[in-house]
């Protein structure tokens, strides 16, 4: 069971770079969503797809765009990457948005580092 | 902005020990309260959820205590066992939006 799988693992980028970190999964839901994870902070919530076709700002959208190519992938890019950004990302995916015992299923991250 | 504050930040207990996680929120229209636990290199995993109108909910070693009047809920780890150290992270949310999840407590059991 792959469940949601995340592309690449570990990346270097200077500043200024661009690059797309990829998720993927294949348990049929139909939301996905993105989150970045930063020593004290938690996690908190970048965009999410609550549907194929749509998407919406978390709490932390700035410097981010988004694209849910299908039902299974949901794709997150930065375009002139930051220090700021210096991050773990997690994907995860879920049935519904907010649903009651719906749980979110993650993937094992992208560790992101911006020189 | 914090919607959900999540204490201690860290945690030591020795092994038999019970661990105790609480988690304060100020929007009363949170209705759905879960936990979720993170080993390293790993994404986070629920591992128990509850609703207000329950004030307790236990699956096996792990307990979700809510008091809703006080608008806090905890989580109750008994016998704790090495195992079960790694990073724990509450969690609420409101209608059909997404989850907001507290800081995380990493937690340690000592053999």
């Amino acid at each position: 069971n792959a469940g949601v799988t995340q592309t690449p693992k570990f990346q270097v980028l200077k500043t200024g770079q661009s690059m797309t970190l990829q998720c993927a999964q294949d348990m049929n839901h139909n939301s996905m969503y993105w989150y970045r994870q930063d020593p004290g902070m938690g996690l908190r919530l970048i965009y999410y797809s609550a549907s194929e076709g749509t998407t919406d700002k978390g709490e932390v959208p700035n410097g981010y765009n988004v694209s849910r190519l299908n039902k299974r992938e949901f794709s997150l890019r930065l375009e002139s990457a930051a220090p700021s950004q210096t991050s773990v990302y997690f994907c995860a995916s879920s049935d519904a948005v907010g649903a009651y015992n719906q749980p979110q299923h993650f993937g094992d991250g992208t560790r992101l580092s911006i020189l | 902005q914090q919607q959900v504050k999540q204490s201690p930040q860290s945690l030591i207990v020795q092994k038999g020990g019970i661990s105790i996680i609480n988690c304060a929120y100020e929007n009363t229209a949170f209705d759905y309260f879960p936990w979720y636990q993170q080993f390293p290199g790993k994404g986070p995993a629920l591992l128990i959820a509850i609703r207000p109108d329950v004030s307790e909910k236990k699956e096996g070693r792990f307990t979700i205590s809510f008091n809703k009047s006080a608008k806090q809920f905890s989580l109750h780890i008994m016998d704790s066992q090495p195992g079960d150290s790694a990073t724990y992270f509450c969690a609420a949310k409101t209608g059909r939006r997404a989850l907001t999840f507290g800081s995380g407590t990493r937690l340690q059991v000592q053999p």
